[in-house]
């Protein structure tokens, strides 16, 4: 498989549910970045790590937490959201933070009952 | 800081004709510049990047840019429209250059309407 993959694809969860979500890059890239993409709204940075350290978290509740064990990982754990959680989620990729050119998953579509 | 204006949020056109998506920016530093494009149910895909070397610069699927300093602009357009082209287009800006920057600063996009 090449480039950025996202699992799943659609997520449906209540609010007391504990879900993860996973992105793998095949790029051999060093910085990779959450989004979210609300309806009307521009995409939004969460996070980003680069070399797998963390080096941005743009001011996200705490309910999402992420983790890169290697460089090719990143995933998204996701407890007691919120139905305004609700969106697309995307993963992104590039050489390393700085290197602008970034490569996007497909996204996971997160729904919050 | 910087920031970016995508002046239409629709644009419609016939199939055949010419596309212009406009485009505005504001940055401190000099830029670099991106066309997305987001099919539905797709992540993002790269059009173009401008990176301060030509000023005209000529992306996939027949797609070009020009970066205008003085306008702070960087319009999309494409001589002819086709059907495939109906998607969802972000320009985004970054005053990345190397290292220890945040990532990048999108549009609220454009959504490109081709009518047959």
């Amino acid at each position: 498989e090449t480039g950025v993959t996202q699992t799943p694809r659609h997520l449906v969860m209540g609010m007391t549910n504990k879900k993860s979500l996973k992105c793998e890059q095949h790029l051999g890239h060093n910085a990779m970045y959450w989004y979210k993409q609300s309806a009307k709204k521009p995409l939004e940075l969460m996070f980003v790590y680069n070399f797998k350290e963390q080096t941005e978290n743009n001011s996200v509740p705490s309910r999402f937490s992420p983790e890169c064990p290697n460089s090719s990982h990143l995933f998204l754990h996701l407890h007691t959201l919120q139905p305004e959680d609700s969106a697309l989620y995307l993963c992104a990729s590039s050489q390393a933070q700085g290197y602008n050119e970034q490569f996007f998953g497909p996204g996971t579509r997160l729904t919050v009952l | 800081a910087q920031s970016v204006t995508q002046l239409d949020s629709h644009v419609s056109v016939s199939e055949g004709t010419p596309v212009l998506l406009r485009c505005n920016y504001s940055s401190s530093y000099s830029p670099s510049l991106f066309w997305y494009v987001q099919h539905p149910n797709k992540g993002l895909q790269l059009l173009l990047k401008y990176t301060s070397a030509a000023t005209l610069v000529k992306g996939i699927n027949g797609f070009e840019a020009e970066f205008k300093k003085s306008e702070t602009s960087f319009h999309l357009t494409k001589p002819s429209a086709h059907m495939s082209d109906a998607a969802e287009y972000f320009c985004v800006v970054s005053e990345a250059l190397g290292g220890g920057a945040d990532g990048l600063t999108f549009g609220k996009g454009t959504h490109l309407i081709i009518q047959p």
